[in-house]
């Protein structure tokens, strides 16, 4: 399994500013993950990243906006940019790995509260 | 494109009962399905996962089974407790190149009262 990390826990940002959120796995993964849940809402695939390769977008997610980076095999970042209130979500991410019950297990860490005003 | 519908949206019971969560998927093409529990403001904890070629697993008081043909999937919970109290999500693996992602449903918000 994995233990994964996130800093910020929680932000309050002012709008048209950018965070860029850290995610921090204790082992090394190839897939990584990153979603949002926008409030009362269900998870939402933003991108996949994998290290040594640009990032995969999902539909209505670019690249201008939530900018990836996965400089190595336990690390990333995602940057929400330009933030207006309708971004206001929770941001998580997760990896794939063996875990207890398959190889292909995902896990997911705590989540990042961002509010923008 | 894959599509997780769960019911009910919402369930309170009395501590002690026992009580089956539903999922269903429109695209039978899947690796495996996951079942995952979010508390209140935190992010999630896999409780099960079913690869496409199982019928069940069990963990504790939950069992989780999966009829890949039909697209269902159920969570039974065992003797609840007000500490299952939480959302509970389904997901699933697409299987197939860039298809190759988690798809959730929206949860099922579960109380259980002392």
């Amino acid at each position: 399994s994995a233990v994964i990390s996130q800093k910020p826990s929680r932000d309050i940002c002012q709008r048209g500013t950018s965070l860029t959120i850290q995610c921090q796995v204790d082992s090394q993964v190839t897939m990584m993950f990153w979603y949002r849940q926008q409030p009362g809402q269900s998870l939402t695939l933003i991108a996949t990243a994998n290290q040594g390769s640009e990032a995969t977008y999902e539909s209505g997610f670019v690249i201008d906006k939530f900018p990836i980076s996965r400089p190595n095999l336990t690390f990333s970042t995602l940057t929400v940019s330009n933030m207006s209130p309708e971004d206001s979500s929770i941001y998580l991410c997760s990896v794939e790995c063996y875990g207890r019950q398959a190889y292909n297990e995902q896990f997911f860490g705590p989540g990042t509260r961002l509010t923008v005003l | 494109k894959q599509e997780v519908t769960q019911i009910p949206a919402a369930l309170s019971v009395p501590e002690g009962e026992n009580l089956v969560l539903n999922c269903s998927f429109t695209d039978s093409a899947i690796y495996n399905l996951q079942w995952f529990r979010q508390d209140p403001g935190k992010g999630l904890t896999s409780l099960l996962l079913i690869q496409s070629s199982q019928r069940e697993q069990t963990s504790g008081r939950l069992n989780a089974s999966l009829d890949k043909s039909s697209g269902r999937s159920t969570l039974y919970i065992a003797a609840s407790q007000p500490g299952d109290s939480a959302t509970y999500l389904c997901a699933v693996l697409n299987s197939g190149g860039s298809n190759y992602k988690l798809t959730f449903g929206k949860g099922t918000l579960l109380t259980v009262n002392p």
